[in-house]
């Protein structure tokens, strides 16, 4: 039971190149989410999945798009990096249906843009 | 709308210090409180959780008890140790949505010297 797994854990990019980050779920949860990490700022959401065929934007959506592949996958696009977009992202899931379920995360996706 | 507040940071005990992270928040309706916990280099990590006034949510020693009448979770500790060295969120689960939507706090980093 791998929990919730991201790739890649490093990246570097130029300013304009385009980028997928990867997260997948093996716990059945029916929610996933994206989130942006930052100094002094805490978490911030970036685009969330509520369940398998539905996404909606978070708070800061601007610059991403994202894909619920099928239940066990959520992916985030960079079509045209930028610096402001230099961040730690998290990979996140929980069961849904607004149970006060507790969210888990995944190890987190380092990303540079130059 | 919901929110959280928490203590600033850092904080820095000695090994075998008291510890308390002051944690407050706002919200409309009857929430699920948490901490979570983040290791250096890693993703967040539930720590403990409480679901309704006057619960106590207790693990590794930490605990904080959900006060409705002074909007508070307060995380504690009795003896710290070197290894209790991270960020701390104190977070709610707000209810009225699809998905397990959580608010987080700022976050508060704790370094404990030996």
């Amino acid at each position: 039971n791998a929990g919730v797994t991201q790739t890649p854990k490093f990246q570097v990019l130029k300013t304009g190149q385009s980028m997928t980050l990867q997260c997948a779920q093996d716990m059945n949860h029916n929610s996933m989410y994206w989130y942006r990490q930052d100094p002094g700022m805490g978490l911030r959401l970036i685009y969330y999945s509520a369940s398998e065929g539905t996404t909606d934007k978070g708070e800061v959506p601007n610059g991403y798009n994202v894909s619920r592949l099928n239940k066990r996958e959520f992916s985030l696009r960079l079509e045209s990096a930028a610096p402001s977009q230099t961040s730690v992202y998290f990979c996140a899931s929980s069961s849904g249906g607004g149970s006060h379920n507790e969210q888990f995360f995944g190890p987190g996706t380092r990303l540079t843009v130059l | 709308g919901d929110s959280v507040t928490q203590m600033e940071g850092p904080v820095t005990l000695s090994e075998e210090a008291f510890l308390t992270i002051n944690c407050t928040y706002t919200a409309t309706g009857y929430p699920s409180l948490f901490w979570y916990v983040q290791y250096p280099g890693e993703g967040l990590q539930l720590l403990l959780k409480a679901t309704k006034a006057d619960d106590k949510g207790s693990n590794k020693g930490f605990e904080a008890t959900y006060r409705k009448e002074t909007t508070s979770f307060h995380l504690e500790k009795g003896s710290v140790q070197v290894s209790d060295s991270a960020v701390y969120f104190c977070a709610l689960s707000d209810r009225a949505t699809s998905y397990d939507k959580v608010i987080f706090g700022p976050g508060t980093s704790l370094s404990v010297i030996p």
